[in-house]
């Protein structure tokens, strides 16, 4: 069974705080997302990385970075957090070796107050 | 531009009739779509899918019917169950590995 796994479910930060969400999966996946989903607007791509080191934006990433320093570990970074990015967080993997279903964490409540 | 949409938010069907999910699309380049289904406090995991080159796929309970001409696909559930509430979310995929999803539709199943 693929694994996706998420450093947090629920995460409260202040405004203008650091943010670091971290994903890891077990099954040498190369690809990683990183998704937002907000009521009505469905899930949406911020960031993905196809390798290591590789990574390219989605539809919505001003005010995100991400990091892929280990193929199992992908990092979303909210460098300067704001109330608009308190969202629900979805990290995914899948690998084009096997088929291109996208495996999903839990997810990470972020509230930025 | 929503290449994906999912014109319904919610909706209530009767335990033991058929659930019936639409999704319209606009990109003519995805390749293949897929729908998930996703619980409160979940991640969303992967219910069925259908390449672009057929009109129907069917596993178990669940039938996903692609019309082209019309960008137009639907997921039926029959019968339905009390554990099928949940968001359902259509995915079209584009290439790249990258899938684009509409908006969801909440599905309730009533007793």
């Amino acid at each position: 069974d693929v694994k996706v796994t998420q450093s947090s479910r629920y995460l409260v930060k202040r405004t203008g705080e650091k943010v670091f969400l971290e994903c890891v999966q077990d099954m040498d996946h190369e690809n990683m997302f990183w998704y937002r989903q907000d009521p009505g607007l469905g899930l949406r791509l911020i960031y993905f990385s196809y390798d290591v080191k590789m990574k390219e934006k989605g539809d919505i990433p001003e005010g995100y970075s991400v990091s892929r320093e280990k193929k199992e570990r992908f990092s979303l970074i909210l460098e300067s957090a704001s109330t608009n990015q308190t969202s629900m967080y979805l990290c995914a993997s899948s690998s084009p070796r096997v088929t291109d279903t996208q495996y999903f964490g839990p997810g990470t409540r972020l509230t930025v107050l | 531009d929503q290449q994906v949409k999912q014109n319904s938010p919610s909706l209530s069907v009767q335990e033991g009739r058929i659930s019936i999910l639409n999704c319209d699309y606009t990109n003519s380049m995805f390749d293949y779509f897929l729908w998930y289904k996703k619980y409160p406090a979940e991640g969303p995991t992967f219910l069925i899918s259908i390449s672009s080159i057929k009109d129907k796929n069917e596993d178990g309970r669940f039938t996903v019917f692609l019309n082209k001409s019309a960008k137009h696909l639907s997921l039926h559930i029959v019968p339905s169950q009390p554990g099928d509430s949940a968001v359902y979310f259509c995915a079209g995929h584009q290439g790249a590995q990258k899938l684009v999803f509409g908006q969801g539709t909440r599905l309730t199943i009533n007793p």
